[in-house]
This record gives C-alpha cells, sequence and structure tokens, in this order.
C-alpha cells in the first residue's frame, strides 16, 4: 500500500522555465492538500483539491501557480516563470474523505531555482 | 502571539531518555495533529486527536481540551528519533485542512 507519493524529490529550474510537481495520493483517497515550506519557515496551505475540482485555492499565489486534480492521474502544481523567490519544498498529503479523517503526507519536492 | 506555541524549540537529549514535547494553542480546535520531519525533510503524520490519549509503539501523545494543551511523549529515546517534531491544528472557525503549525522542535538524541 503505497504512500503519497510525490516526484520528482528534487527539481531545479532557472528563472522563467516552469515547475511540474505531482503528488498521486493513497489508494483510496480523493482529497489532496498542496502546503509549501519556505526556508527555516513552517508549512502554509495552499490549495485543497479533489478530483476534478479546487474546493480552496486561498493560499496560492494569485499568479503563476495553478493546480489540478484530473479524473484520471496525479494532482499537478503547476509554476509558471519561476522566480527564485519560489524556491522551496512542496508538500502533498491526501486524506480518504477529508481533513478530519487525517492526513497522509508525501516525501515532498524540493524546487531549487537558480 | 502565535496561535500554536511548542516548547521547547530544542531539545538535546542522550539515548534512552523520557522526552516531552509540548504544544499550546489559544484558538478553538478540531483536531490536533503531530507531525514529524526528518532531516531528509519528508513528512509523518504521527497522531491526530481530538480528545484523551493515543498510543503508538514508544509515542504517546495526550491532549487537554480544556487547557488547550497537547504534549508528545517519546519513551526509551533513540537515535533514529532525531527529527523536527510539528504540533498543528485544524481551526474550528475556518476550514478544517486549513492546519495552524507549530514552528517545530527540534529534537536531537545523541547515542
Amino acid at each position: 500500500n503505497a504512500g503519497v507519493m510525490q516526484n520528482p524529490r528534487h527539481l531545479v529550474r532557472r528563472r522563467g522555465q516552469e515547475a511540474r510537481l505531482r503528488c498521486s495520493p493513497m489508494k483510496g483517497h480523493s482529497h489532496v492538500y498542496w502546503y509549501r515550506q519556505l526556508p527555516e519557515e513552517g508549512l502554509k496551505f495552499m490549495v485543497y483539491l479533489q478530483k476534478e475540482n479546487i474546493i480552496d485555492e486561498s493560499g496560492m499565489p494569485k499568479e503563476r501557480f495553478s493546480a489540478e486534480f484530473p479524473k484520471e492521474g496525479p494532482s499537478i502544481l503547476r509554476i509558471q516563470q519561476v522566480v527564485r523567490g519560489d524556491s522551496a519544498a512542496y508538500f502533498c498529503a491526501s486524506s480518504p474523505l477529508g481533513a478530519d479523517y487525517g492526513y497522509t503526507f508525501g516525501s515532498g519536492t524540493r524546487l531549487t531555482v537558480v | 502571539k502565535n496561535e500554536v506555541e511548542q516548547s521547547p524549540q530544542n531539545l538535546t537529549a542522550q539515548e534512552g531518555e523520557f522526552i516531552t514535547i509540548n504544544c499550546s494553542y489559544s484558538v478553538g480546535i478540531s483536531a490536533l495533529h503531530w507531525l514529524q520531519q526528518h532531516p531528509g525533510g519528508g513528512i509523518v503524520s504521527l497522531f491526530m486527536l481530538s480528545s484523551g490519549k493515543k498510543k503508538h509503539g514508544r509515542l504517546i501523545a495526550t491532549i487537554n481540551i480544556q487547557e488547550k494543551h497537547s504534549s508528545l511523549h517519546i519513551t526509551a529515546s533513540h537515535p533514529r528519533d532525531s527529527a523536527v517534531y510539528i504540533c498543528a491544528v485544524t481551526d474550528q472557525i475556518g476550514s478544517n485542512y486549513q492546519l495552524i503549525w507549530g514552528a517545530g522542535t527540534k529534537l536531537i538524541i545523541k547515542p
């Protein structure tokens, strides 16, 4: 029973490129949450998705960031035209029926923008 | 003042010692989470509590709703327990997935 799978583990992008981060939730989990951890800071909520729906994106920067969770396949967090300030660890978590049922976290993707 | 406060910020102990990490919060909550983040960065959810006490192996988590306080205990600590332990709560008022995070406690267990 694989846990939450995130890939890649490490991603290096030059300024202006696009970064695509993938998250496959645990089997049977239909709720996905993305968090960002900036260096020396705690995790910040970004977006909450269910299959084919964005439930809450109040933590997402208004520009350059987007997320999706298609009917088939992993959830994708996309960052367009990356800047140095986007360098962070991005964590995905999933839950079966909603956050009250507990989260399982992925190992994160470390994005470095050079 | 942060809504979730953890203490201590850093803790170094010898292998075998009993470890206690504290978490106090100032908001109404629907649940409190304890998570572990290893030096490699991965996050593991240890416990989710809304009342009482939970135990898993050498880890014990307790919560006192009236006092708005939770503790994470590690018995017979081992160097592999070295990690950052994070307390987070889900706010009764806000959305229950928007965790409010403590700053974490960095634990080092020396052999």
